[in-house]
């Protein structure tokens, strides 16, 4: 089955303790994103990634890292947790230039504490 | 940059009801335009996708156009279900692959 998956579903954790949300695609899609959720402000773009090795801010990348050392995988890294990071995770996947349409991850519930 | 709007942010039917969803967009230059459904704490079911070359697309109940000329998309839910109760997203994706999301529509309908 094509999909994204993503790991954990929920974390609890505390102020500046580092954790890894994963990513995975098995779709061979190049192209892979994070958003965030908030109430109020909708999804909103963390980073993303073009593919293998290519990786760029997207709309609020203060705070987190990313990286693309394979095509399928596209972790998001929280080095130092904060409170205001308390929010639903996506990830999100495509392909380049074909009108394909996106598939999202389950997304992850984190609350930082 | 693109900006996706929806109105209304919320809206509330007696079951069976024929309805419309609203989208616009600033930005025409649109490759798709999908549309998602979410229910509470959950993830992002797409619905429909548009092509920037099509007008609209059917799955079902639904229906979704789009109008790059006038930066409008609607979704049209005939004979509402209260099943059909969740939050309707729209997102145009532009030539950079960014999803732009609107802030959602939240549908109930009432039995």
């Amino acid at each position: 089955e094509a999909q994204v998956t993503q790991n954990p579903r929920y974390l609890i954790t505390v102020t500046g303790k580092k954790l890894t949300v994963t990513c995975s695609q098995n779709m061979n899609h190049e192209y892979m994103s994070w958003y965030r959720q908030d109430p109020g402000l909708g999804l909103r773009q963390i980073y993303y990634s073009m593919n293998v090795e290519v990786t760029d801010k997207g709309d609020v990348p203060e705070g987190y890292k990313v990286s693309r050392k394979e095509k399928r995988n596209f972790p998001l890294i929280l080095e130092s947790p904060s409170p205001n990071q308390t929010s639903l995770y996506f990830c999100a996947s495509t392909y380049r230039r074909r009108s394909y349409g996106y598939t999202f991850g389950s997304g992850t519930r984190l609350t930082v504490v | 940059k693109q900006e996706v709007t929806q109105i209304p942010a919320a809206l509330s039917v007696p079951e069976g009801e024929n309805l419309v969803l609203n989208c616009s967009f600033t930005d025409s230059a649109i490759y798709n335009l999908q549309w998602f459904r979410q229910d509470p704490g959950k993830g992002l079911t797409s619905l429909l996708l548009i092509q920037s070359s099509q007008r609209e697309q059917t799955s079902g109940r639904l229906n979704a156009s789009l109008d790059k000329s006038s930066g409008r998309s609607t979704l049209y839910i005939a004979a509402s279900q209260p099943g059909d109760s969740a939050t309707y997203l729209c997102a145009g994706q532009g030539g950079s692959e960014k999803l732009v999301f609107g802030k959602g529509t939240k549908l109930t309908v009432n039995p």
